[in-house]
């Protein structure tokens, strides 16, 4: 069966610091691949997406970035965080662009 | 913009009572999905819906996609505090624009179940 994972699942950050979140899935090859952040309980904003290894699509522009270094794992970054970074991010994993299969999020907080 | 409306925002009602939740757009989805989350976790799948028209039952719990494929609801019968969450709607557009399709998110309806 597949499943993913990404972590670490709460952060605190100082504003300036760098950030690294990892998400991996197991089970699948050549999963389209997710990055979103929801604020406050609500709904979900598309970050980046990866149909494949090196290919990386962004929604937004922002002090983010994404990498797919191997087929499973993706890679949320940022070398200068903001306080409006804060938020908390899901990783997601689907086949062919259909249903989401979610990861267990990470709370980011920024001080 | 393509919109995707969700009501009403949070719900809060007791034990055994009915309720629908609807979610709306102007445009047309090939497919549209619903999404239950619990707090500090990630959004977890209840349904697809794909034919307009559709209906599909979860327990107590029934789906309908509109016939224009443009609109959506949930209905729960006999709420449960269990079936407190976040309940997120998501289509799917451009319709048959295959791999790289991307979901349309409602904003979600809170929901709370008191005993």
């Amino acid at each position: 069966s597949q499943t993913i994972h990404q972590w670490p699942a709460t952060l605190v950050q100082p504003v300036g610091s760098p950030l690294s979140l990892e998400c991996t899935v197991e089970g699948t090859s050549n999963p389209n691949l997710y990055w979103y952040r929801q604020a406050a309980g609500r709904g979900l904003q598309l970050l980046f997406y990866s149909v494949g290894i090196g290919q990386i699509s962004s929604e937004v522009p922002q002090n983010l970035s994404a990498s797919r270094p191997q087929d499973r794992q993706f890679i949320l970054s940022s070398k200068k965080l903001l306080l409006s970074d804060s938020g908390f991010y899901l990783c997601a994993w689907s086949v062919m662009g259909g249903e989401l299969f979610f990861g267990e999020g990470s709370r980011l907080t920024v001080l | 913009t393509q919109l995707l409306e969700q009501s009403p925002q949070f719900l809060s009602i007791q034990e055994g009572e009915n309720l629908t939740v609807y979610c709306n757009s102007s445009s047309v989805f090939s497919s549209l999905q619903w999404y239950r989350q619990e707090p500090g976790e990630g959004p977890v799948l209840l349904v697809t819906v794909v034919t307009g028209g559709e209906v599909k039952k979860l327990k107590r719990l029934t789906f309908q996609f509109g016939d224009a494929r443009k609109d959506s609801s949930l209905h729960i019968t006999a709420a449960q505090p269990g079936d407190t969450g976040l309940y997120l709607c998501a289509g799917a557009f451009p319709p048959g624009a295959g791999n790289n399709r991307k979901l349309i998110w409602g904003l979600g309806t809170s929901l709370a179940v008191n005993p």
